[in-house]
């Protein structure tokens, strides 16, 4: 069956970087686009980022572009999020997400537990 | 962006009732949505894709309509496994959106 299991979340100071690490197993995890999707304490759900198959295509809110970015190891079954420049507002747990299509597609269809990343002094 | 209205922010309800959950977008998205349940301390579980569609293993009392702007999610007997959070989602276009919750707790 499809796992996904995040890791890296910790906490971290205002303007520093850290990654989050979401590992795929239970499927061809080369075949299908991966998400990140965030929930900050208490609040709904926002989506961060997307990554194709191949890791050719990239996309991004616009409330963290130019700060994080997503990438993927396929021979690791790997996904990655590399935020930079962290902020109080980015504090949440980050979720990655499977898509059933090679890039952006209907849904997110499978979902990790969960890694809690907290922006603080 | 496409804005997700969902209505209401929460609802009781008991054991066996039928309760019906409304999202409205902000623009006509076809049947471009999406419903999750989460429960407290987990992820979200796709429930219903493309408006109506039934994802893998979801019990049959759950259920969803509508196209264009307005879509609801429907439960016909409550069970007291399906008290949650519920969320609609858009997947017209980027970037992804989704309503603000609806938390159905128990009356």
């Amino acid at each position: 069956q499809v796992q996904l299991v995040e890791s890296g979340g910790d906490v971290v100071q205002p303007g520093r970087s850290l990654r989050l690490s979401c590992a795929a197993s239970g499927f061809p995890f080369n075949n299908y686009g991966i998400h990140w999707v965030r929930q900050a304490p208490g609040k709904g759900l926002e989506w961060v980022a997307v990554i194709s198959d191949d890791g050719s295509n990239k996309d991004y809110a616009d409330s963290v572009k130019g700060r994080f970015t997503i990438s993927r190891d396929n021979s690791k079954n790997t996904l990655y999020l590399q935020m930079n420049s962290l902020r109080a507002e980015d504090t949440a747990v980050y979720y990655c997400a499977k898509d059933p299509s090679r890039y952006v597609g209907q849904s997110f269809d499978s979902w990790g537990q969960g890694t809690l990343v907290t922006v603080s002094s | 962006d496409i804005q997700m209205t969902q209505s209401p922010s929460s609802l009781s309800a008991s054991v066996g009732d039928r309760v019906t959950v409304t999202c409205r977008a902000s623009q006509s998205i076809s049947d471009y949505v999406n419903w999750y349940q989460q429960k407290p301390g987990k992820a979200p579980k796709l429930l219903i894709y493309a408006a109506s569609n039934l994802a893998s293993g979801v019990p049959s009392r759950f259920s969803g309509s509508g196209s264009g702007t307005d879509f609801t999610l429907s439960i016909s007997s409550l069970q007291p496994e399906d008290f949650a959070t519920y969320y609609c989602q858009q997947s017209y276009s980027t970037p992804r959106t989704f309503g603000q919750g609806t938390k159905l707790e128990i009356k």
